[in-house]
């Protein structure tokens, strides 16, 4: 069972367009999410969060929307960049009582076109 | 920012023989680290929650004898891989995890058994 799911396996997107990068979960426990950038062969680097208290979080060309009723988050990257190009996971977490722990997606390769 | 480092970043073993990978927090402390596995074109599966001073929480389906967890310290977790087999071949990745919501990466380890 999928807790956290990115349905888009891929995307490509023109450099300076924005892209925008999809993640549903079912579990209504979490209540903190995160999107990690990763390139091949490294670790994943923390791009962005956001607490369910929240609908939106910005950071400089990230930005992530959450509607809770939807379950749905989105990382929008905005212009985007060649550099950008990696795999997207977005993660989401509950404190279970021991400690918070991550439930990523699948991932989302994004290519952008220079 | 936070970082953390794993050793080695590449190995390679024989069947049968055991591997040892260290997972080091460089500039904080952590009490609580993860290891995950990756397999190609898939996403981050958690394998064990590492705890410092006690002991590691496996998640259904990872053998606690054959993924041996050490938190001996606030800055070091090892995983040691006993036994290995070919299917054991994979990316390892640990991550450390910073105040009470962000999990830091290591930079992963690739574990190739022939």
């Amino acid at each position: 069972d999928q807790q956290v799911k990115q349905n888009s396996p891929s995307l490509s997107v023109q450099e300076g367009r924005i892209s925008i990068l999809n993640c549903d979960y079912t579990n209504s426990m979490f209540d903190y999410f995160l999107w990690y950038k990763k390139y091949p062969a490294e670790g994943p680097t923390f791009l962005i969060s956001i607490s369910s208290i929240k609908d939106k979080n910005e950071d400089g060309r990230f930005t992530v929307f959450l509607n809770k009723s939807a379950k749905h988050l989105s990382l929008h990257i905005v212009p985007s960049q060649p550099g950008d190009s990696a795999v997207y996971f977005c993660a989401a977490s509950f404190y279970s009582g021991s400690a918070r722990q991550l439930t990523f997606g699948s991932g989302t390769q994004l290519t952008v076109l220079p | 920012g936070a970082v953390v480092s794993q050793h080695p970043s590449r190995v390679i073993c024989k069947s049968g023989t055991s591997v040892k990978i260290e997972c080091r927090s460089l500039d904080f402390q952590a009490t609580t680290m993860f290891w995950y596995r990756q397999f190609p074109k898939q996403s981050l599966m958690l394998m064990a929650t590492s705890n410092e001073g006690s002991k590691a929480t496996y998640e259904q389906g990872v053998e606690k004898d054959k993924f041996l967890i050490n938190h001996a310290s606030l800055t070091l977790s090892t995983l040691t891989v006993t036994s290995a087999h070919p299917e054991d071949s994979s990316f390892y990745i640990c991550s450390a995890l910073a105040g009470v919501n962000e999990q830091y990466f290591g930079p992963g380890t690739r574990l190739t058994v022939t």
